[in-house]
């Protein structure tokens, strides 16, 4: 099956800096990749969906300020946790349809963020 | 919010059959039911998706009442590496692109 790529599978950082999630597919193109967060114990909950080429969708309650989404190729987008805190310590997971409306979404190993 | 009702829990003996229902009141006609799982701390994995009719790949087989309000995922000869959270969803249309909206799964432990 198709692979996603998710790096790093973990960081730790200190509270104010901000962190670089990367998710690439590698080999397939993506014009849409989805990132999601999970709590311990809980579902993954939908962050944002990221379209290549254009802004980012974010559902209801996600800032698009503090997590940055950029999506500058078919292959790769981008989280970016800005000025992290410790309450956005969780794990985030993204996934990507292949090509225009493909029918199965694939996931990434998901990267696990410890803010201090 | 999520379109589907699941069992919080499950157990199975090992090598036995795993059933795990789910249900879907509320699909729409072009709506596909797709099961993943995820095992602690990875990514989630695909197991199978429908629409109306039975499937079955080398994974698991996927059984869709006539009305498709509801389906069953089947592991035919559980392992314990089967032991993981299973996730029953709708693929909810989002625009030009759709979107996986989770609920909150069954958790399956397969017992030796």
């Amino acid at each position: 099956g198709a692979v996603v790529s998710q790096h790093p599978s973990w960081v730790i950082c200190k509270s104010g800096t901000s962190v670089k999630i990367e998710c690439r597919s590698l080999d397939f193109q993506a014009t849409t990749m989805f990132w999601y967060r999970q709590f311990p114990k809980q579902s993954l909950m939908l962050m944002a969906t990221s379209n290549e080429g254009s802004k980012a969708t974010y559902e209801q309650g996600v800032e698009k300020d503090k997590f940055l989404i950029n999506h500058a190729s078919l292959t790769l987008s981008t989280l970016t946790v800005t000025s992290a805190h410790p309450e956005d310590s969780s794990f985030y997971i993204c996934s990507a349809i292949p090509g225009q409306g493909g029918r199965q979404l694939f996931f990434g190993s998901g990267t696990q963020l410890s803010v201090l | 919010d999520a379109k589907t009702t699941q069992p919080t829990s499950m157990d199975c003996a090992e090598g036995r059959a795993a059933n795990l229902p789910c249900n879907h009141s509320t699909i729409s006609g072009n709506e596909y039911v797709y099961w993943y799982r995820q095992i602690h701390s990875q990514g989630p994995q695909y197991i199978i998706h429908g629409l109306k009719n039975n499937e079955t790949n080398e994974m698991a087989s996927l059984i869709i009442t006539e009305d498709r309000k509801s389906s069953t995922l089947i592991l035919p000869h559980a392992t314990l590496r089967d032991t993981a959270v299973y996730y029953c969803i709708v693929r909810v249309p989002q625009g030009g692109s759709e979107k996986l909206v989770f609920g909150k799964g069954t958790k399956l432990t397969v017992n030796p």
